[in-house]
């Protein structure tokens, strides 16, 4: 069926580095995608966006990559710091019915 | 500016038990509504959504309900819980202007079946 995947589950990052969360789509259909990032025993918190019609936006300290040839979805994180700390989700719109679709998500462990 | 809230934070509540869960949004009109369901270390999976007042779509075959009494008011319900239920439920909005646009999420409830 289609679906969001993540393909690492876990990453761990130096503070100061960049970190890149990877997340593989199966719909090409999909034309609106979100990356959440969700803190322990909160609700998932907007980060940025991407439509179809564009392959990368920028937005503070994040960066999201779409390649829809090889259907897959990025984020860069730059300068990570402790306060990233958390599991990051990908998402899609799917075209017909506005619902959107996440992924298992990637936990991202910032060592200080 | 628009908020979303959810209550209870936490519940306990044993089998066989009924179950409400409510959701209100402030500061937007005919917002669209969704309820999500969270297994511990998991994605979210969509239970419920609803585009107006009394429009209730179901994704998955369950043990609960949704109603929409009102614009901004989205209730989670349930006659007799199973142990099953146990999760952490999360109530979010977006705008009822098409579909390119983020949800936005409560900080959800976590509930316990015992």
């Amino acid at each position: 069926g289609e679906s969001v995947g993540l393909h690492l589950p876990t990453l761990s990052v130096q503070e100061g580095d960049n970190s890149i969360i990877n997340c593989a789509y199966s719909n090409s259909a999909s034309d609106y995608f979100i990356w959440y990032k969700q803190e322990s025993g909160k609700g998932p918190q907007f980060i940025i966006d991407i439509r179809s019609n564009m392959d990368k936006r920028q937005g503070q300290r994040v960066t999201v990559l779409l390649n829809k040839t090889v259907k897959h979805l990025s984020l860069q994180i730059a300068a990570t710091q402790p306060g990233d700390s958390a599991v990051y989700f990908c998402a899609e719109n799917k075209v017909r019915g506005g619902k959107l679709i996440f992924g298992q998500g990637t936990e991202l462990s910032v060592k200080p | 500016s628009q908020t979303i809230h959810q209550w209870p934070a936490t519940l306990v509540q044993p089998v066989g038990s009924p179950l409400s869960l409510e959701c209100t949004v402030e500061g937007t009109s005919n917002p669209n509504l969704y309820w999500y369901r969270q297994a511990a270390g998991r994605g979210l999976q969509l239970l419920f959504y609803s585009v107006g007042i009394g429009q209730i779509s179901s994704e998955v075959p369950q043990n609960l309900s949704a109603s929409r009494p009102q614009d901004r008011q989205f209730i989670l319900s349930s006659k007799k819980l199973l142990l099953s239920d146990s999760g952490f439920y999360l109530c979010a909005w977006r705008t009822g202007q098409g579909n390119n646009s983020p949800l936005h999420f409560g900080n959800g409830t976590r509930l316990t079946v015992t």
